[in-house]
């Protein structure tokens, strides 16, 4: 079965630094990877989608990237502002349909 | 893009007593649906697939006659929690894909459920 882990589980930084949140999974025969950020008591918002036969999606000063062989992904936050205060979830999808979700990294960003 | 509809937000109930979950595709049809569940401070778990016209598949370790789901168009799944009791308490997520699109799933806003 798929096991899908988010290191660091938080992550304090302040306003203005780079930062760098890393998910790893154990089967590498997936779909896509998925980023979402979570507010508190709210749903998930999309932020990048990697196929699996591409490397790396950026959107604004988001870039995250997807290393299949090795079952590692990360999502770079450059520039972090204290809006990007948040639970940041990936997410594989296998070939079968199924959806794995990271255990999360909750990052605060300080002003 | 795709936007999928969760109501409602915040639910409070009884013991014993059932709540119905809504989750609709505004703007694509949906054939199949996801519920998730999560717990505090813990990440979302796949509780059941709906299909559209057939029955639900459930992950293992979930009750299917407890979290009864119904898929009766392509833009409206239900998840029915029957007989709550205080450890249903949870948030509860349904997604779905527009499959018009290569683009990952879209998540509704997710459902607070608190059972007193």
């Amino acid at each position: 079965k798929q096991e899908v882990t988010q290191i660091p589980a938080a992550l304090s930084v302040p306003e203005g630094e780079n930062l760098v949140l890393n998910c790893s999974f154990t089967d590498s025969a997936i779909y896509n990877l998925q980023w979402f950020r979570q507010d508190p008591g709210k749903g998930l918002t999309s932020l990048l989608l990697i196929q699996s036969s591409q490397r790396e999606q950026t959107s604004g000063r988001l870039n995250a990237s997807l290393d299949k062989s090795s079952g590692r992904s990360t999502l770079y936050i450059a520039a972090s502002q204290p809006g990007d205060s948040a639970t940041y979830l990936c997410a594989v999808r296998n070939i079968g349909n199924q959806f794995y979700f990271g255990t999360g990294t909750s990052l605060t960003v300080i002003p | 893009g795709a936007v999928v509809s969760q109501h409602p937000s915040r639910v409070i109930c009884k013991s014993g007593t059932s709540v119905k979950i809504e989750c609709r595709s505004l703007d694509f049809q949906a054939t199949t649906m996801f519920w998730y569940r999560q717990f505090p401070k813990q990440s979302l778990m796949l509780m059941a697939t709906s299909n559209e016209g057939s029955k639900a598949t459930y992950e293992q370790g979930v009750e299917k006659d407890k979290f009864l789901i119904n898929h009766a168009s392509l833009t409206l799944s239900t998840l029915t929690v029957t007989s709550a009791h205080p450890e249903d308490s949870s948030f509860y997520i349904c997604s779905a894909r527009d499959p018009r699109t290569s683009e990952g799933y879209t998540f509704g806003s997710g459902t607070r459920l608190t059972v007193v």
